[in-house]
Parts: structure tokens; C-alpha cells; sequence
């Protein structure tokens, strides 16, 4: 059963240029979260997706950033314009409900955008 | 809002010996989660443990276990033993346990960048 799926690993984009990362949730998952991970810092909450759905997007940027999660595919964030301020480490985690107990709450190992 | 602090940004060990990453909280709730994620250089984010706060027996899973004190909200993790695998960033979080709203969201600390010297 493979885990949280994140492409790509590593992500170059020239300032302006659009980035699209993609999270694919483990099987049976149908809750799709994003946080992103500014350097020397912790995990910030961006976006929580079902399929079709914007759950919460309150950590998310008001300007130039997205979040999809459709009936079919990925999940996407995708950031427009992107500046020297976007680059981070983003990651996706998947949950098959709303997990309280953090068990099955399963994290991928990220996209690390650089902006150049 | 919740607030996770971990006080200490680096921390090293000898093999085999025990060390202990503190974390301290912030929030008006009663009912909550707390955990442990440790962050490899693979930058996967793997959970250490978790305990609930209504619990007050601390977690413990095999050579790591936590010291929670509620009324301190402190929740400090130690590890036994240590093994050069446990080198990593450790991240405590907190999670709402209340119905509704926003439970489903973590707060991370900065983390601490644990060493473990041969």
C-alpha cells in the first residue's frame, strides 16, 4: 500500500513562473491537507481538501495561491507568479475521515520549491 | 490561538544515552491531542507518539516515551537509549480534540535538530 505520493521532489521555478505540486493520497483516503515548511520552521497549515471540495483554506495565501482536489487525480496547489518568499518545503498529508487520533493521518515527503 | 514552543533549536546525545526535547503549549482547551513527529533528512515526516490529554498516564513506545504536564502545559519527549537512526528534527504538535470546527489542523513548533554522536 503505498504511502502519500508527492511530485516532484525538488522543484526549481524562475520568479514569476507558475509551480503545480501534486499530491496523490494513499489508497481509501479521501481528506487531502497541505502545510507548508518555511525554512528554520515548522509546519504551517495551508488548505484542507475533500474530493471536489475546499474544506478550509484559511492558511492559505489570499493572492496567488491555489488548492484542487478532484473526483479524479492528484490533488494540486498550485502557486501563480511565484516569488524568492515561496520557497519551502510543501507538504501533503491524507486521512481517510477526520482522524482525531492522528493514526492514520499519514504525511508525504514534500515538494521543495526553490524560486530563483 | 494555539501556540507550540520548543525552546531548544539543537540538541546532542551520545549513543546509547538518554535525552530530552522540551515543548511547551499554549491553548485555552481541555480537550486535546499532542505528538511527537520525527523529520528525517528524507524530510518524511514519521510519528514518534501521541497522547491525549484527557489521559494522565504518559505515552510511551518502546524507547521513547513523554513527560506530560497538563497544568505546566509541557509536554517534553524522552528518548532511551539513543541510536544514531533517532539523528532528526523532532517537531511536537497539538491538535484540537473539540468537535467541529477545526480539529483536523496541526501546530507544529520550530523543531529541534537532535544529534546523535558515535
Amino acid at each position: 500500500n503505498a504511502g502519500v505520493m508527492q511530485n516532484p521532489r525538488h522543484l526549481v521555478r524562475r520568479r514569476g513562473q507558475e509551480a503545480r505540486l501534486r499530491c496523490s493520497p494513499m489508497k481509501g483516503h479521501s481528506h487531502v491537507y497541505w502545510y507548508r515548511q518555511l525554512p528554520e520552521e515548522g509546519l504551517k497549515f495551508m488548505v484542507y481538501l475533500q474530493k471536489e471540495n475546499i474544506i478550509d483554506e484559511s492558511g492559505m495565501p489570499k493572492e496567488r495561491f491555489s488548492a484542487e482536489f478532484p473526483k479524479e487525480g492528484p490533488s494540486i496547489l498550485r502557486i501563480q507568479q511565484v516569488v524568492r518568499g515561496d520557497s519551502a518545503a510543501y507538504f501533503c498529508a491524507s486521512s481517510p475521515t477526520i482522524d482525531r487520533g492522528q493514526r492514520s493521518y499519514t504525511f508525504g515527503s514534500g515538494t521543495r520549491l526553490t524560486v530563483v | 490561538a494555539q501556540t507550540v514552543t520548543q525552546s531548544q533549536p539543537e540538541m546532542s546525545v551520545q549513543e546509547a544515552e538518554t535525552v530530552t526535547l522540551s515543548c511547551t503549549y499554549d491553548t485555552s482547551e481541555s480537550d486535546y491531542y499532542l505528538f511527537w513527529y520525527k523529520q528525517p533528512p528524507s524530510r518524511q515526516m514519521i510519528l514518534v507518539i501521541r497522547q491525549e490529554a484527557y489521559k494522565q498516564q504518559n505515552a510511551t513506545e518502546n524507547r521513547f516515551s513523554v513527560n506530560f504536564q497538563k497544568a505546566a502545559k509541557s509536554f517534553s519527549l524522552k528518548i532511551s537509549d539513543s541510536q544514531l537512526g533517532d539523528a532528526a528534527m523532532y517537531f511536537c504538535a497539538y491538535r484540537t480534540a473539540k468537535g467541529g470546527g477545526s480539529n483536523y489542523k496541526l501546530t507544529f513548533g520550530k523543531g529541534t535538530l537532535l544529534t546523535v554522536n558515535p
